[in-house]
């Protein structure tokens, strides 16, 4: 199984901030990559597919990076509404695997 | 965009069985590979199952292998869980999500239904 370990596990940081999560595979994965938000209370949703692709819809202040083994997610200038745990996610293969989140905090 | 219903879940014993269900609208669900993912309280997403657009191949994660099978209905646009031999540890939120794209991402979510396993 592919395992995927993102850092921080959690992060405060003040609006208008740079924010950045990394996430590393235990093997290569191409850019079968994606970054999901998580909102309290809420399903997940889509925020970058295939490492960099920004999902419709979604601020153009969120970016996405990597191939291979590392991959980052930016938030250019962190606003309030940007408060969620944030996962990434393979599907390079089964089991698709996801790492285990990062809770970003605003402080 | 579409939209996913989960239905079905609840409490239940341990070793007991329940069915969970996916309503799909909003667009062509015989196009799409579909999956099940859940959520333990406070916990993290795992991936549980996942079934082609034609229900001929299906995978299981070994948690649930043996005991959960995922299968579904094209012309109900439904998508089904089937879950035996119930375990403490399957509580979760268990999500209906499209398989999107040549890279399968998830998107979009149902908005979950919550199975507990409790004596």
């Amino acid at each position: 199984d592919i395992q995927m370990t993102q850092s921080p596990s959690s992060l405060s940081a003040s609006v208008g901030d740079r924010v950045t999560i990394t996430c590393r595979a235990s093997q290569s994965i191409s850019t079968y990559l994606h970054w999901y938000q998580q909102k309290a209370g809420k399903a997940p949703e889509i925020l970058i597919y295939a490492a960099s692709f920004l999902q419709p819809g979604v601020p153009s202040r969120f970016s996405g990076s990597g191939s291979g083994t590392v991959f980052t997610l930016t938030i250019s200038s962190l606003q309030p509404g940007d408060v969620a745990t944030y996962f990434c996610q393979q599907s390079y293969s089964t089991p698709y695997t996801f790492g285990q989140g990062t809770k970003l905090e605003i402080k | 965009e579409g939209q996913l219903v989960e239905s079905g879940g609840g409490p239940v014993k341990p070793g007991g069985s329940l069915r969970l269900s996916c309503a799909a609208s909003d667009f062509i669900f015989s196009i799409y590979p579909m999956n099940w993912v859940r959520q333990a309280p406070g916990r993290g997403l795992e991936w549980v199952s996942s079934i082609s657009s034609s229900g001929d191949n299906m995978h299981h994660a070994d948690s649930v292998r043996g005991r959960f099978t995922i299968s579904r209905d094209n012309a109900k646009q439904s998508l089904y869980l089937e879950m035996s031999s119930l375990r403490v540890e399957d509580t979760a939120v268990y999500y209906c999500v499209r398989g999107h794209g040549d890279k399968t991402w998830f998107d979009p979510w149902g908005q979950g239904t919550l199975v507990t396993v409790s004596s």
